[in-house]
């Protein structure tokens, strides 16, 4: 069936530095691949999205790329802060089926 | 307008009962979706229904049901509750089933089943 992995599971960064989170999808009939941020005791928020036309998008310090061919897109968050510590998820839809999230810390 | 609203927000059960759960989407928004999260298991794809119909389906055993209405609310139902039943249980909705949707979470439904 449809999966998607995500790695790393937990990821600490130091303040200002980036942070990168890969996922891998199955279903190459995926055509959306959104990334939500979730924060403890909150719901899922979506931070980013991008579709199956577009190789990159970018808004401020996050970034999505993706390659289709690789079936993989990956988030990128430079100059992190502390209010950027949460769990990430990525999805890809044919179904949305979700990654298995990331803890990301950024120590001060 | 209004987020996703799902109700009720937290709720007890006691194994081998059975529980409903209702999730009202964005205004417009035909597509709805529910996932079960639990601590390390991430969000976990029950099913998702467009138009009143189940459009797909997760891995969970039958005990899990749900549907839509013509108005486009849904509710899921478990019935036969287990002690690993106990989650927070997610809504989605998005104006379609396909394609580039954005798509939008409710705060969900904890519950805990002793």
């Amino acid at each position: 069936g449809e999966n998607v992995e995500q790695h790393p599971s937990t990821l600490s960064v130091q303040e200002g530095d980036s942070a990168v989170i890969k996922c891998t999808y199955s279903d190459s009939a995926s055509n959306y691949f959104p990334w939500y941020k979730q924060e403890l005791g909150k719901r899922p928020q979506l931070i980013i999205d991008i579709r199956s036309n577009v190789g990159e998008k970018k808004d401020q310090r996050i970034a999505v790329t993706l390659n289709k061919t690789a079936k993989h897109f990956s988030l990128h968050i430079t100059e992190t802060q502390p209010e950027d510590s949460a769990v990430y998820f990525c999805a890809a839809r044919g179904k949305l089926i979700f990654g298995q999230g990331t803890t990301l810390q950024v120590k001060p | 307008k209004a987020g996703v609203t799902q109700t009720p927000r937290y709720l007890i059960k006691t194994r081998g009962q059975q529980v409903t759960l209702s999730c009202s989407p964005i205004s417009g928004h035909r597509s709805v979706s529910w996932y079960q999260q639990t601590p390390g298991q991430g969000l976990q794809f029950l099913f998702e229904y467009f138009s009143e119909t189940q459009r797909n389906k997760g891995n969970f055993p039958g005990r899990f049901s749900g549907r839509q209405f013509s108005n486009s609310r849904s509710e899921m139902n478990v019935s036969t509750l287990e002690l690993g039943d106990s989650a927070l249980y997610l809504c989605a909705s998005s104006r379609w089933d396909n394609g580039g949707n954005t798509i939008y979470f409710g705060e969900g439904s904890w519950l805990t089943v002793v």
